[in-house]
């Protein structure tokens, strides 16, 4: 199974500050890679896949990036709306998998 | 509008085989490239993708979890099925669906793009 590695596993962070989250692949995984955001007590939502392309409707604030093993998500401006959980996701090979998530904190 | 909502038991005791059911609507399984999976969450942990069924009827499983794992999809009642046999307490989850669709229409190779509101599940005797 391809392993997914996200760092870090918590992030702090002011509103308005730029941040970038990283998750790396046990394997190449070209670029089939998702991001989803999860807020307490609901499903996740996709905000970014084929690493880099912006699902509809989600700000442009957010942008991913990266192939191979190494991808990353970076929110250009924390809203107060953003602090919360972000996973990464590979569906390049069965059995997909997901990171381990990381939450973003306000500082 | 595309949607899914998953159901099924609430509790269930050790042992016990699980069954939860996924009606969606807004879509066909029965469309090349269209894809369901069901996807775990304990209290607190992280996600972990469990089992997909794909529109031509291939299945896919966790590799730690295929041997208690079984999907399959009613195209008709839109319902995709998923049994999970000899429940632990380790498995209480938040059990989501969620839908993939491949434009290209050969693979089921994207992102979900819709997820069921989930369902909570407490294995406990």
């Amino acid at each position: 199974d391809i392993q997914m590695t996200q760092s870090p596993s918590t992030l702090s962070a002011f509103v308005g500050d730029r941040v970038t989250i990283t998750c790396r692949a046990s394997q190449s995984i070209s670029t089939w890679l998702a991001w989803y955001q999860q807020k307490p007590g609901k499903a996740p939502k996709l905000l970014i896949y084929k690493a880099s392309s912006l699902e509809s409707g989600v700000p442009s604030r957010f942008s991913g990036s990266g192939s191979g093993t190494e991808f990353t998500l970076t929110i250009s401006s924390l809203q107060p709306d953003d602090f919360t959980t972000y996973y990464c996701q590979q569906y390049n090979t069965s059995p997909w998998t997901f990171g381990q998530g990381t939450k973003v904190e306000i500082k | 509008q595309v949607t899914l909502r998953e159901s099924g038991p609430a509790l269930v005791k050790p042992t016990q085989t699980l069954t939860l059911t996924c009606t969606f609507s807004g879509f066909s399984l029965s469309t090349s490239g269209m894809c369901v999976s069901w996807i775990r969450q304990p209290p607190g942990k992280a996600l972990e993708w469990l089992a997909r069924i794909d529109w031509d009827g291939d299945k896919y499983y966790s590799t730690s979890l295929k041997t208690r794992l079984t999907i399959s999809k009613d195209t008709s009642r839109n319902q995709v099925v998923l049994t999970m046999t000899n429940m632990d307490p380790v498995d209480t989850s938040t059990y989501y669906c969620a839908r993939t669709y491949d434009s290209s229409g050969y693979y089921c190779r994207d992102a979900f793009d819709i997820w069921g509101q989930g369902t909570m599940v407490t294995v406990s005797s």
